[in-house]
């Protein structure tokens, strides 16, 4: 079984600020976590993810996001919000092909809000 | 790469009609599709599990005489909602796996559905 608990379902940073959203999982095997982003009215996008490879991982318009196994945690930074990264965040966890879950499980999302 | 289309983007539709939407993906064959419904503010569930050419794997209270997928080819995949009703109005999303990378899904931009 797996979970995902997202704290704070409306995060606000002033513009240039750094950005913190928490992502916490459950999951009985290894798991895959993922980060996506989705602006109103559109699909997901999907910003990074991490597949047991380097903990440290890199994604897209300069987000990244480390995956802490003693803390259960997947948290996603940016060093400086810009206005465009306004939008919902989905963390996202999966067992992997290996297991035979690439289900998805979302969080209840985020709503991250930049100030001007 | 690995773009993903749904088709129509948003539909309006009498109570008791049937409403077929698509998922394609476009620069790839997909083996897995996903269909996921949200609603409003919230976050994605799971619907069902689509593999091309077989029965489609439906989650616990789907109901699937109601919820119709077919999967006839590697790049298609169809949501029939049937007799459909207003509490049925949502935002349904389709995801797609590539065959190589099943951890990652790749996310159409949605159709927007509302039964009056």
């Amino acid at each position: 079984a797996q979970s995902v608990t997202q704290l704070g379902s409306h995060v606000s940073v002033s513009e240039g600020a750094l950005v913190l959203l928490r992502c916490n999982y459950s999951s009985s095997v290894p798991p895959y976590l993922f980060w996506y982003v989705q602006y109103p009215n559109q699909g997901l996008q999907l910003l990074l993810k991490y597949t047991s490879a380097a903990t440290l991982v890199k994604g897209i318009n300069g987000f990244e996001a480390e995956f802490k196994k003693s803390e259960t945690s997947f948290h996603l930074t940016k060093p400086s919000a810009h206005m465009s990264d306004a939008a919902e965040y989905f963390c996202a966890v999966s067992g992997g092909v290996d297991f035979g879950n690439e289900k998805l499980t979302f969080g209840t999302g985020t709503r991250l809000t930049i100030i001007p | 790469g690995a773009v993903v289309s749904q088709h129509p983007s948003w539909v309006i539709c009498k109570s008791g009609t049937s409403v077929k939407i698509e998922c394609r993906s476009l620069d790839f064959q997909a083996t897995t599709m996903f269909w996921y419904r949200q609603f409003p503010k919230q976050s994605l569930m799971l619907m069902a599990t689509s593999n091309e050419g077989s029965k489609a794997t439906y989650e616990q209270g789907v109901e699937k005489d109601k919820f119709l997928i077919n999967h006839a080819s590697l790049t298609l995949s169809t949501l029939t909602v049937t007799s459909a009703h207003p509490e049925d109005s949502s935002f349904y999303i389709c995801s797609a796996s590539l065959p190589s990378g099943l951890e990652t899904q790749y996310f159409g931009p949605g159709t927007r559905l509302l039964v009056l």
